[in-house]
């Protein structure tokens, strides 16, 4: 068990310009959250998958933002045509079964838009 | 979701316990109550969660009251890597997503 891990760590970017983030889960958990966190605020939902299917988008995923996991493992967060208001940490979570409460995150990607 | 009510800021002795609290009054029937915790530059952790009955594990325990409209997070013996916001949140059967607050920063006085 190696842990969730997300790539970049950081990504400083200038406004405008398209961002994509990559999230890889623990091993097998077939549950998989996306959560963006700005400065003094606890984490907000963005959305999540069962497998490769989308099941929940939250109303802050503006049509800008589009997230996929093609094959059911790791998963990507694009942003285009990045905002200063985009600027955050954006967290990801993977869950091992629907019967275990218990979200594992990852380290998260802070995003810097200039 | 349920709103949690969690003070902003608490500060603790190392090697002292701590209660954290969290009140919840709206709670229904159904809602677990989950404890997360972030320490600096990190995701959340999990720490511990409970439906009626007190829970204890490795890392804390969780004291739920009678009526389960108040619980508290203890930390045994507070290390300085337990300095972290603690976030109290409530979740319901079915319910995917974690609806955090602003949690309660901790901070542990050496």
């Amino acid at each position: 068990d190696t842990g969730v891990s997300q790539d970049p760590r950081h990504k400083i970017t200038k406004r405008g310009q398209n961002v994509t983030f990559r999230c890889d889960p623990i091993s097998e958990h077939n549950r998989l959250y996306w959560y963006r966190q700005t400065l003094g605020q606890g984490p907000e939902f963005l959305t999540y998958f069962q497998n490769e299917a989308q099941l929940e988008k939250s109303r802050l995923l503006s049509d800008r933002f589009s997230a996929e996991r093609p094959k059911g493992s790791f998963s990507t967060l694009e942003i285009q045509r990045t905002e200063q208001g985009d600027s955050a940490m954006y967290l990801c979570a993977s869950r091992p079964t629907p019967n275990t409460d218990t979200q594992y995150f990852g380290p998260g990607t802070r995003l810097t838009v200039l | 979701d349920a709103k949690t009510t969690q003070p902003n800021s608490m500060e603790s002795n190392e090697e002292e316990p701590v209660h954290l609290p969290c009140n919840h009054s709206t709670i229904s029937g159904t809602d677990y109550i989950h404890w997360y915790r972030q320490l600096p530059s990190q995701g959340p952790e999990y720490v511990i969660h409970g439906l009626t009955s007190n829970v204890n594990n490795r890392m804390a325990s969780l004291a739920i009251a009678e009526d389960r409209k108040s619980s508290t997070l203890i930390l045994h013996r507070a290390t300085l890597r337990d300095a972290a916001v603690y976030y109290c949140i409530l979740s319901g059967v079915g319910n995917e997503k974690l609806t955090f607050g602003t949690g309660t920063r901790l901070t542990i006085i050496p």
